[in-house]
């Protein structure tokens, strides 16, 4: 079982849509959480932190379960500039981060 | 915001060769760096940790004789891959973290993709 599992995707969703991504991490010790965007031949960058009372920004929310091990990303009123995958990555020990396989979005017009 | 570069940003080698990535923090000092690499349609793997004055520690499954690091200042860390073969051509991507505080932020090169011929 991979330590921090996604749905690959691709989802394709209209203009305006409102789409969620799922993340479960198998390490119950885990202390941080992120979600990442990635476009295409670029590195990761940081698109918000989780925490368990949940944090919205802007268009998007995240959502932490402990108990369930479960990340959630909600992203409403999809625009085309928000097409990219997006990495849940956990931070268990330190600084050392391990990635999940990432979620594909492609927002069409 | 800090930023953290990579040099060079892609390289075309042939095989046998050696190809040096260097990582650097431009402002602000990172006694740990981390080094991924990045198979297409892949997600991330960590190599290996990057410490300055001593040792890195490397992955399970990552060779440190080939992917030798050397982390000799604390904005600087380079990754070579020695003897390069086309199987080693990937995307390459540092990080370091924003403090010395344990689950910091972390700051992510521009990556450096390589090709093997």
């Amino acid at each position: 079982r991979k330590e921090v599992e996604q749905d690959p995707g691709p989802f394709n969703v209209p203009e305006g849509a409102t789409v969620a991504f799922n993340c479960t991490y198998s390490n119950s010790a885990s202390q941080s959480f992120f979600w990442y965007r990635q476009d295409c031949r670029k590195e990761p960058k940081l698109l918000m932190s989780v925490y368990s009372s949940g944090n919205e920004d802007g268009r998007f929310t995240a959502q932490l379960n402990r108990a369930s091990q479960y990340i959630s990303l909600l992203i409403r009123d999809s625009k085309l500039s928000d097409s990219a995958t997006y990495l849940c990555v956990v931070n268990n020990a330190g600084n050392m981060l391990t990635f999940g396989g990432g979620t594909r979005l492609m927002v069409k017009p | 915001g800090a930023v953290v570069s990579q040099h060079p940003s892609w390289v075309i080698c042939k095989s046998g060769t050696s190809v040096k990535i260097e990582c650097r923090s431009l402002d602000f000092q990172a006694t740990t760096m981390f080094w991924y690499r990045q198979f297409p349609k892949q997600s991330l793997m960590l190599m290996a940790t990057s410490n300055e004055g001593s040792k890195a520690t490397y992955e399970q499954g990552v060779e440190k004789d080939k992917f030798l690091i050397n982390h000799a200042s604390l904005t600087l860390s380079t990754l070579t891959v020695t003897s390069a073969h086309p199987e080693d051509s990937s995307f390459y991507i540092c990080s370091a973290p924003s403090t010395g505080l344990a689950f910091a932020e972390q700051y992510f090169g521009p990556g450096t993709r390589l090709t093997v011929t």
